[in-house]
């Protein structure tokens, strides 16, 4: 089944405790990108990355890092979280022909 | 960042086409115009897309208006798992990479009424 898988599903963490949220795609897709979600705000984009090392800052980057190493996998890296990093996350992965973004699960995370 | 505005909420019968409006008067000659669901608890997912002409697929049908300036969503027949929040996107593509973002705004929550 193709899907994009988030990892963990939800996180509560304290303040300045690095954490890293997993994501990994099935069908070999060259794009992938970081969401979150916020009430009234919608989805705005953190990061993307075109292909393997190859990743620049979307809208919202500040305090967030990403990496990706092989084509399936494009973990988000919080290296020192702060409250208002609180929010759901989500990944997202596309060919470049094809119109369609999948998106994982979410993950929920609160940083206390 | 070409902008959408759609109405907050919308409620429809069940067994009833329901027809969501989007409005984009800034729209630029190449954007696409996606539209996106997105379940409770669950991350979005792809619906429709369009440029020019009325598309039809399985999930809906689009219909963009002569001067692309609005766009209309139609759900044929509603079924309670068509609850919720719908949103009209225009794929805008920036930057050295073609950074392809999908700027969501906040949607029409749809609810069906059985």
């Amino acid at each position: 089944e193709a899907q994009v898988t988030q990892n963990p599903r939800y996180l509560i963490t304290v303040t300045g405790k690095k954490l890293t949220v997993t994501c990994s795609q099935n069908m070999n897709h060259e794009y992938m990108s970081w969401y979150r979600q916020d009430p009234g705000l919608g989805l705005r984009q953190i990061y993307y990355s075109m292909n393997v090392e190859v990743t620049d800052k979307g809208d919202v980057p500040e305090g967030y890092k990403v990496s990706r190493k092989e084509k399936r996998n494009f973990p988000l890296i919080l290296e020192s979280p702060s409250p208002n990093q609180t929010s759901l996350y989500f990944c997202a992965s596309r060919t470049f022909s094809g119109p369609e973004a999948f998106f994982g699960q979410g993950t929920r995370l609160t940083v206390v | 960042d070409a902008k959408t505005t759609q109405p907050n909420s919308m409620e429809s019968n069940e067994e009833e086409p329901v027809h969501l409006p989007c409005n984009h008067s800034t729209i630029s000659g190449t954007d696409y115009i996606h539209w996106y669901r997105q379940l409770p608890s669950q991350g979005p997912e792809y619906v429709i897309h369009g440029l020019t002409s009325n598309v039809n697929n399985r999930m809906a049908s689009l219909a963009i208006a002569e001067d692309r300036k609005s766009s209309t969503l139609i759900l044929h027949r509603a079924t309670l798992r068509d609850a919720a929040v719908y949103y009209c996107i225009l794929r805008d593509v920036v930057g050295n990479f073609g950074n392809e973002k999908l700027t969501f705004g906040t949607g029409t929550r749809l609810t069906i009424i059985p």
